[in-house]
């Protein structure tokens, strides 16, 4: 299958600044790529779309100013949780799917810990 | 709107015996896919099957057997002869065709042990 990377595997950040996460699609054109976010022993939840040159589509409930997401290439999607806040802390896991794609590919996933 | 539902919350077994995960979804679509994902400790997501809805047979892979009935909504998961390296969570999701957003279900912790 397609090889997409996540970036940062985990991150501890102090609460008030910014991090970014990087999703990577190697081999293939990514025009669709996804964000989901699992808390501790739940279910994935999908935060939002994006396709490549276009603003993110954001699920209900999600903060679009505090979650950003640039799709600015085939290749790459980033995800900034801005002014983060121990209540995001969470796994965050991307994944990216081509025209072709028969399905969705995942990123390794990044953990963040915001103390 | 469309929903997944993993009933079993957590399910323990002893290695060598068989596991049925189950999974039940509702969606007003009529061409749709299904799939099972295993998450192991590390948080990474293991792609296992994808069904469409227009394909209702069985799928055997190995170890791993997939059931698929529309009739009842229900796509379970069997696992023969279990093994320790076989304790994961198991999701079960669901797309619509022409979408790659999945649905999850709210996963099946299982636990094999030896």
């Amino acid at each position: 299958g397609a090889v997409v990377s996540q970036h940062p595997s985990w991150v501890i950040c102090k609460s008030g600044t910014s991090v970014k996460i990087e999703c990577r699609s190697l081999d293939f054109q990514a025009t669709t790529m996804f964000w989901y976010r699992q808390f501790p022993k739940q279910s994935l939840m999908l935060m939002a779309t994006s396709n490549e040159g276009s603003k993110a589509t954001y699920e209900q409930g999600v903060e679009k100013d505090k979650f950003l997401i640039n799709h600015a290439s085939l290749t790459l999607s980033t995800l900034t949780v801005t002014s983060a806040h121990p209540e995001d802390s969470s796994f965050y896991i991307c994944s990216a799917s081509g025209r072709d794609s028969a399905r969705a590919f995942f990123g390794q996933g990044t953990r963040l810990t915001v103390v | 709107a469309q929903k997944v539902t993993q009933a079993q919350t957590e399910i323990s077994v002893v290695e060598k015996e068989d596991v049925t995960l189950d999974c039940v979804y509702e969606t007003r679509d009529t061409t749709y896919y299904l799939f099972w994902y295993k998450q192991p400790p590390s948080g990474e997501l293991v792609f296992l099957i994808r069904r469409n809805s227009f394909d209702e047979q069985n799928e055997i892979s190995g170890r791993y057997s997939w059931n698929f009935q529309k009739s009842t909504s229900s796509f379970n998961f069997t696992i023969t002869a279990s093994q320790v390296v076989d304790s994961a969570v198991y999701f079960c999701a669901l797309t619509s065709a022409g979408f790659q957003k999945l649905v999850f279900g709210t996963g099946t912790r299982l636990l094999v042990s030896p």
